[in-house]
């Protein structure tokens, strides 16, 4: 069975700390693996692609990909209030060619 | 920028009504999608639309589920005869192509109340 999961939260971090998302996934064959932001109400929006083993970065985004423990993770640094959102980690499993497998994701506070 | 168009942003319907949403993906993408959440839940796959024809679909879309690229822009998905279980939101999207498989553009949904 497919599986990504996530942390509920809701996770709290002050203005300008570091904070950190993660998501296991169960299919050990998965190749993609993405980030997506969710406010509420909206649509998610993607943040990060990440499809090999080791750190992905992209401004304060830092993506962390593991297979062998498959494990999915995302820094944000110096986090503000404007990154508080729902992130939710997605998975194209194998034998699929484009069809994401969301988690639930985890509800993000960033205190000022 | 240019965006995925979704619309109605929002529609009440009866149950056992049909129901057509409508997107406009970006114009130069290839690959169309319908995802639907559930208030509260995951976000989860339905459909992948390619050359005019689908390429995936989930459990979720069954035969109660109709996707169509009526002309050269627009990209519709059709519920025969709604089920209060259906009331969710309904975000289309779009991606280029191959190679960025996952890189999925989404609209601002449809939600749909089915009573």
């Amino acid at each position: 069975q497919k599986e990504v999961e996530q942390n509920s939260g809701p996770l709290s971090v002050p203005e300008g700390a570091i904070a950190s998302l993660n998501c296991t996934y169960s299919d050990r064959g998965s190749q993609s693996f993405f980030w997506y932001r969710q406010y509420s109400g909206k649509s998610p929006e993607l943040i990060m692609s990440i499809y090999s083993n080791g750190d992905k970065e992209d401004g304060r985004f830092t993506a962390q990909l593991n297979k062998a423990s498959q494990y999915v993770s995302l820094l944000i640094r110096d986090s503000q209030p404007s990154d508080s959102a729902t992130y939710l980690c997605a998975v194209i499993p194998p034998g699929s060619a484009r069809q994401l497998t969301f988690g639930s994701g985890t509800q993000l506070t960033v205190l000022p | 920028e240019p965006e995925v168009t979704q619309t109605p942003s929002h529609q009440v319907t009866q149950m056992g009504q049909e129901v057509i949403l409508r997107c406009v993906p970006i114009s130069n993408h290839l690959y169309f999608y319908w995802y639907r959440q559930i208030l509260g839940q995951k976000v989860e796959f339905l459909v992948s639309f390619y050359n005019n024809e689908i390429s995936e679909k989930s459990e979720i879309f069954d035969d109660q589920f109709s996707v169509e690229r009526p002309d050269g822009s627009n990209f519709t998905l059709k519920i025969r005869s709604t089920k209060l279980e259906d009331s969710a939101m309904y975000f289309c999207a779009s991606s280029v192509g191959l190679s960025n498989t996952g890189e999925l553009f989404f609209g601002d949904g449809s939600r749909l109340t089915v009573l």
